[in-house]
């Protein structure tokens, strides 16, 4: 099984409205780290917001928010205010501890999200 | 800029060749893990070091190697090049163990074999 989904490949959204880009994970894990990450055309991969799974309120950072709905295991990113600059691939990451205890980073597909002025 | 630095940025070689990517991680940071991006593979994970050591194996072909040294820095040997082997190979680091840590990457290297 996947443990990152990111079921939409492409999203438009004009520019200044917000935009939420879906995310589902699976775990069995209580404790478990949830990271959002964006790629430019450019190709760097972008830090953009992190969510723990004890965390009660939702992560935000600027414009960007992550709605996490534990008990449906989705972490939806929230754009607010879309900026051209917002045009580039979003992707979905969980962390969790395995047998060995190493922890690993699942990454979702990705979704690519251009801003229409 | 995320504080992780690779080189070289640009990478052209033929099926066959040998090449070494470096990177350096973030002041701090004892983990550092290698990814290759290709367009049908999507963000693979290869390997992870953690303060010298090997941490983790992820899909990491026999052709490929990889060492952290010393003074943290870590470099992926790529051998017996073929045309698949084309990708965007980044490195990241992480300051240790916790699952919290923030995963930081590195600008990348964009390896393409002729």
């Amino acid at each position: 099984a996947q443990k990152i989904t990111q079921t939409q490949p492409g999203m438009f959204v004009q520019e200044k409205e917000a935009v939420t880009l879906d995310c589902t994970y699976d775990t069995s894990d209580q404790s478990y780290g949830l990271f959002w990450y964006k790629q430019p055309s450019s190709g760097e991969m972008i830090f953009l917001i992190y969510q723990g799974s004890y965390d009660e309120q939702n992560a935000t950072e600027g414009r960007y928010s992550l709605n996490f709905q534990k008990a449906r295991k989705s972490a939806n990113l929230v754009i607010s205010a879309s900026q051209l600059g917002d045009s580039a691939m979003y992707f979905c990451a969980m962390r969790e501890v395995d047998q060995t205890g190493a922890n690993n980073l699942f990454f979702g597909t990705g979704t690519r999200l251009t801003v229409i002025p | 800029d995320s504080g992780v630095t690779q080189t070289p940025k640009h990478l052209i070689t033929a099926t066959g060749q040998r090449v070494t990517l470096r990177c350096s991680p973030r002041s701090g940071d004892l983990s550092v893990y290698w990814y290759q991006q290709s367009l049908d593979q999507g963000l693979q994970f290869l390997i992870q070091y953690y303060n010298g050591e090997e941490r983790a194996k992820g899909n990491i072909l026999e052709r490929f190697s990889a060492q952290q040294f010393p003074d943290l820095h870590s470099e992926l040997n790529l051998s017996s090049l073929e045309l698949g082997d084309s990708a965007l190979y980044f490195c990241a680091s992480r300051k240790g163990g916790s699952i919290t840590d923030t995963q930081y990457f590195g600008p990348g290297t964009r390896l393409t074999v002729l």
